[in-house]
Order: C-alpha cells, then structure tokens, then sequence
C-alpha cells in the first residue's frame, strides 16, 4: 500500500489531454510544494516531468503540467501523443523529513 | 553531463547483506545543494524510496527499512553505497541511485542494478 495514491491506470486517445491524480495528506502533499512526476517506459529508469509541483525540466515538453489543490496533487497531459504510454508516478516529500512515491499509473495510447 | 553507474552484486543469499555501489561520474558529489539516494523497484511493481544521504553526512531513510538500511558516502572516489542487511525475497528488485535536488527531485538517474535473492 503506497503513501500516495494514484489511480492504476488511465487512457486516451492521440490529441486529447488526460489528468493523473496523486492523493496524499496535510503531512506530505498538502504541507509541502515539492512534489515531482516522474515517467517510466518499460525496462528503463524514471525520467524527472515535473518538479515543484508545476515546474518543467529543461528539455520536457510544455504538453505536460502539474498542479495542487489541498492534498492531492495532478499531472495533465496534452495533445496526447503514442511515445506518452508509459507508467507516472508522483513522489512528495513528507513532514518526517522523508520522500514517498505513488504506487504509479499506467497510461494507455488508445 | 552528470551520470551515474550502479554496480555490485546480482544475486544475494537470504540473511545476508546486500551491497551495492554508485559512481558519479561528469561532476562531483560534494557538489552543494544536491543530495545522493537509492531508490527500489520489485519486478512489475512501483518505485520504493529507500533513503538519501546530504553532503553534509546527515542521512534520512524509509522508515520501513530504517533498521537495516545504511547510505554512505566515499567523497575520495566519488561514490556513495547503499548496504540492506538481513535481505528476504522481498528485497529483489532493481536498484537506482539518482540524484535528489534542493527542490526534492530526482533529476538524474542511473540505468538501474537487477538484485535478485535467493538461495
């Protein structure tokens, strides 16, 4: 059982946008702006998408953004594209001076 | 371009000790601002943050590994350690090391170290 929750998987088609959740507490999520997303393609190590709640990586599209409301946090993705299908996780770092990650979401590129 | 490379070994026996071994290769870990972590994964299961270690030494953990977790740092070889005593199955997985920054992300990542355990 994760810290933090996300949905297990979520789909679209090419072009449309899609939304990933990340649901934690006052303690991680919602007490802190350092949450991060990361993407992970099968057999390869995580990428950084979003750090900071909302802010970009040099070099990572401007299709993908983040944002907070209370305690759950969200990662969006527009104009879906096919090299998108990947797993995402959230991670937030916690009041125990410690890091969590979701249990990821797989999306899917119908 | 900062990278980093897990090495050490792949298949461990029950009730030992795990060892594992990340160089930093590009730049230097005594770097500011940046802090060294090791990061876990279970076949066909999500990432599993097992602790970070600052510049300074100070050292956090999973409080779920804490009891058998140790990070350290070798600054002469530009390279940190992680050690898992007393490891079961449930600690086969691939390994990661990356590097945490000030704002708690892990910006760069190594390629990843299968451990298997078993007899």
């Amino acid at each position: 059982q994760s810290a933090l929750t996300q949905p297990a998987s979520v789909s679209g088609s090419p072009g449309q946008s899609i939304t990933i959740s990340c649901t934690g507490t006052s303690s991680d999520v919602g007490g802190y702006n350092y949450v991060s997303w990361y993407q992970q393609h099968p057999g390869k190590a995580p990428k950084l998408m979003i750090y900071e709640v909302s802010n970009r990586p040099s070099g990572v599209s401007n299709r993908f953004s983040g944002s907070k409301s209370g305690n759950t946090a969200s990662l969006t993705i527009s104009g879906l594209q096919a090299e998108d299908e990947a797993d995402y996780y959230c991670s937030s770092y916690t009041s125990s001076s410690t890091l969590e990650f979701g249990g990821g979401t797989k999306l899917t590129v119908l | 371009q900062l990278q980093l490379q897990e090495s050490g070994s792949g298949l461990v026996k029950p009730s030992q000790t795990l060892s594992l071994t990340c160089a930093v290769s590009g730049g230097s870990i005594s770097s500011g601002g940046y802090s060294w972590s090791w990061i876990r994964q279970p076949p066909g299961k999500g990432l599993e943050w097992i602790g970070y270690i600052y510049h300074s030494g100070s050292t956090y953990y999973n409080p779920s590994l804490k009891s058998r977790v140790t990070i350290s740092v070798d600054r002469s070889k530009n390279q940190f350690s992680l050690k898992l005593s007393s490891v079961t199955a449930a600690d086969t997985a691939v390994y990661y090391c990356a590097r945490r920054t000030f704002e708690v992300a892990f910006d760069i990542w190594g390629q990843g170290t299968m451990v298997t355990v078993s007899s």
